[in-house]
């Protein structure tokens, strides 16, 4: 059975400073691992794509890094702003096209 | 924007009732996919068309059925709701292949009483 795990729950961090979010994934034949961000109410934007070739891809102030051998994910934010309020959800792709979401991160930003 | 749209945004239903969601994809793509999103949770897979065809299914029972239009717009079809049927109800558009990006809607937010 297909599944993501993500870390923290949630978080709360200052503006200005770094975080880093975590995801374990099951997901087989696997594919390609992303993460999106989803503001209150609003539907997933993605951030980043990786296939299983890809160790990081970054997006503006978003880096994910994958590693494939161990299934592990991390999306990195730098210099946080408050706009990064969100939840951060890691989602893995296997070979047919879908896709397994993970519970997601709750991050604050704090002035 | 991602030029997905979907209506309408709100619903307010009762249990036991039958309710149909809209989803117009972006220009240019084939295969549209609809989530169930529990409030504080991951969206879950409820089935995928591509080309007019159900093309996937993940684990909810046929009250939950969906069509496909010749212009790749879809409908979510739900009878006979049940109080967990209230969450937010996603689709996301994409080109066929496994590694393309689906783009989301808005998505409509159903509420069963």
């Amino acid at each position: 059975k297909n599944q993501v795990e993500q870390s923290p729950q949630s978080l709360i961090i200052l503006e200005g400073k770094n975080c880093t979010l975590q995801c374990n994934y099951t997901v087989s034949p696997f594919s390609n691992l992303r993460w999106y961000k989803q503001d209150t109410g609003r539907g997933p934007v993605s951030l980043t794509i990786m296939t299983f070739s890809e160790n990081t891809k970054s997006n503006g102030r978003y880096t994910a890094t994958l590693d494939a051998d161990t299934k592990q994910s991390s999306l990195h934010i730098t210099a946080s702003q408050l706009s990064d309020s969100a939840s951060y959800i890691c989602v893995g792709g296997d070979s047919w096209g879908k896709l397994q979401f993970g519970a997601g991160t709750q991050v604050v930003v704090t002035p | 924007e991602t030029g997905v749209t979907q209506s309408p945004t709100h619903l307010i239903k009762t249990r036991g009732q039958q309710v149909t969601l809209r989803c117009s994809s972006q220009s240019g793509h084939n295969t549209v996919s609809w989530y169930q999103q529990a409030l504080g949770q991951g969206p879950q897979f409820i089935f995928q068309y591509y080309r007019e065809e159900e093309n996937g299914r993940g684990n909810f029972p046929p009250r939950f059925s969906g069509l496909q239009f010749p212009n790749y717009s879809s409908e979510l079809n739900v009878n006979a709701l049940e109080l967990d049927d209230s969450a937010l109800y996603l689709c996301a558009s994409s080109s066929a292949g496994s590694h393309n990006e689906q783009f989301f809607g808005p998505g409509t937010r159903l509420t069963v009483l």
